[in-house]
């Protein structure tokens, strides 16, 4: 069984642009989750979709954004990036809210 | 989420027994103890979880007190591959999509 994917694995940005990551969960699971890991700071919860809704967020700027697409995969927008933009995007995905999340490996995202 | 503390590093050889403890003294009686772990560059891993019972299963054991104020995973035989940092959260079912990661237990496993 595939696990989540994500793409691109590494993007390099400028301060101000805009940036869109992607996520395929494991077949069957409805739930997506985004978490973002920046040095010295940890994993960090930043968005919950299920069933194409946004559920939940995190302790985030409106400039972070993103969506579930009909087939349960998600995109992840970021706005106006800044300099402490720059981590691990990490998706994650689970058959439902309260079973075990299961994560792909990331989008290492560097702004410069 | 009730917070949890861990270690922040232990030393293992290759090949014995890894008991890796976490105190969670607040946890409340709907909360479950997950076990995740992150190898460098990639995400987290899910291991096991559980309510109150000690459960098995292909990657390791968790054994969790009579009074669930902590827990051990014990990784039984530990190889190189186990190097990574541990990851001990509690969470409710209505958590609404949140996994709460502290700062975890590095884990290096020694030849």
């Amino acid at each position: 069984e595939a696990g989540v994917t994500q793409s691109p694995t590494h993007l390099i940005k400028t301060r101000g642009q805009q940036v869109t990551l992607r996520c395929s969960p494991i077949s069957g699971h409805t739930s997506v989750y985004w978490y973002q890991q920046a040095l010295g700071l940890g994993l960090q919860f930043l968005l919950w979709y299920d069933e194409g809704e946004e559920r939940n967020r995190g302790n985030f700027p409106p400039r972070f954004s993103g969506r579930q697409f009909p087939n349960y995969s998600s995109e992840l927008n970021v706005n106006a990036l800044e300099l402490e933009d720059s981590a691990l995007y990490l998706c994650a995905s689970s058959l439902v809210s309260d079973q075990p999340q299961h994560f792909g490996d990331g989008t290492r995202l560097s702004i410069l | 989420d009730a917070k949890t503390t861990q270690p922040t590093s232990m030393d293992c050889a290759e090949g014995r027994a890894a008991n890796l403890p976490c105190n969670h003294s607040t946890i409340s009686g709907n909360e479950y103890v997950y076990w995740y772990r992150q190898i460098h560059s990639q995400g987290p891993q899910y291991i096991i979880h559980g309510l109150k019972n000690n459960e098995t299963n292909e990657m390791a054991s968790l054994i969790i007190t009579e009074d669930r104020k902590s827990s051990t995973l014990i990784l039984p035989h530990a190889t190189l591959r186990d190097t990574a940092v541990y990851y001990c959260i509690v969470r409710a079912p209505d958590s609404w999509g949140k996994l709460q990661f502290g700062a975890g237990t590095q884990v290096v496993v020694t030849p």
